[in-house]
């Protein structure tokens, strides 16, 4: 069965912190998608990757294809950071839709 | 340039009714998908239209129906409404199909079927 697991489901820190959050995923993918999600509802698109690195400001996402992982990090962690953020992916020789993880609840804390 | 925007926002049926949801993608934007989120479920990919053709479907009912017009406007409609049909309808847009590209996600209608 094609999964998407996030941890952790919670995650409470301090401002100034190093935050990271992880994906991993059960067969292989075509693309991974990470999202961010206010209260309200607003979905916000922050990375798609295939392979390797990429970083937008504070925001770094990794993606190991051979171990099936993906990893957001946040640096200097701020309280507008707080939201849930969402991995999703589409998996290789699917019907390529997207197929979603469960969400990981940041607050970072002044 | 504006974003994907969705309407109404906020509607109230009752069960049995149906329900008409619209969204407009980003200008240029053929590509348009529609999710729905649950407390319960999460996230859940319903359908994707691209160029006025339904390129993919979720693992949703067939009260679950959608269109997309020449103008990649698009519409999804729910008939028969159950109370578990409440959630955020959310459309995202994006110039190539079926997630290979960045999406552009709309603010959502929240639906309550009471």
């Amino acid at each position: 069965k094609n999964e998407v697991e996030q941890s952790p489901q919670n995650l409470t820190a301090q401002e100034g912190e190093f935050i990271t959050i992880n994906c991993s995923y059960s067969v292989g993918i075509s693309a991974l998608h990470w999202l961010q999600q206010h209260p309200g509802g607003g979905i916000v698109s922050l990375f798609m990757l295939s392979s390797g690195k990429k970083k937008h400001g504070r925001l770094i996402a990794t993606i190991n294809i051979q171990e099936k992982h993906s990893s957001l990090h946040i640096t200097a962690s701020h309280p507008r950071d707080s939201a849930v953020y969402i991995c999703a992916v589409i998996f290789s020789g699917s019907a390529r839709q997207l197929t979603f993880g469960s969400g990981t609840q940041l607050t970072v804390l002044p | 340039k504006a974003g994907v925007t969705q309407t109404p926002r906020y509607l109230i049926k009752t069960r049995g009714q149906q329900v008409t949801l619209s969204c407009s993608p980003i200008s240029g934007h053929r590509s348009v998908s529609w999710y729905q989120q649950t407390p319960g479920q999460g996230l859940q990919f319903l359908f994707e239209y691209f160029s006025e053709t339904q390129r993919n479907k979720g693992n949703f009912p067939g009260r679950f129906s959608g269109r997309q017009f020449s103008n990649s406007r698009s519409e999804m409609n729910v008939s028969t409404l159950e109370l578990g049909d409440s959630a955020l309808y959310l459309c995202a847009s994006s110039w190539r199909e079926r997630g290979t590209d960045t999406q552009y996600f709309g603010p959502g209608t929240r639906l309550t079927v009471l």
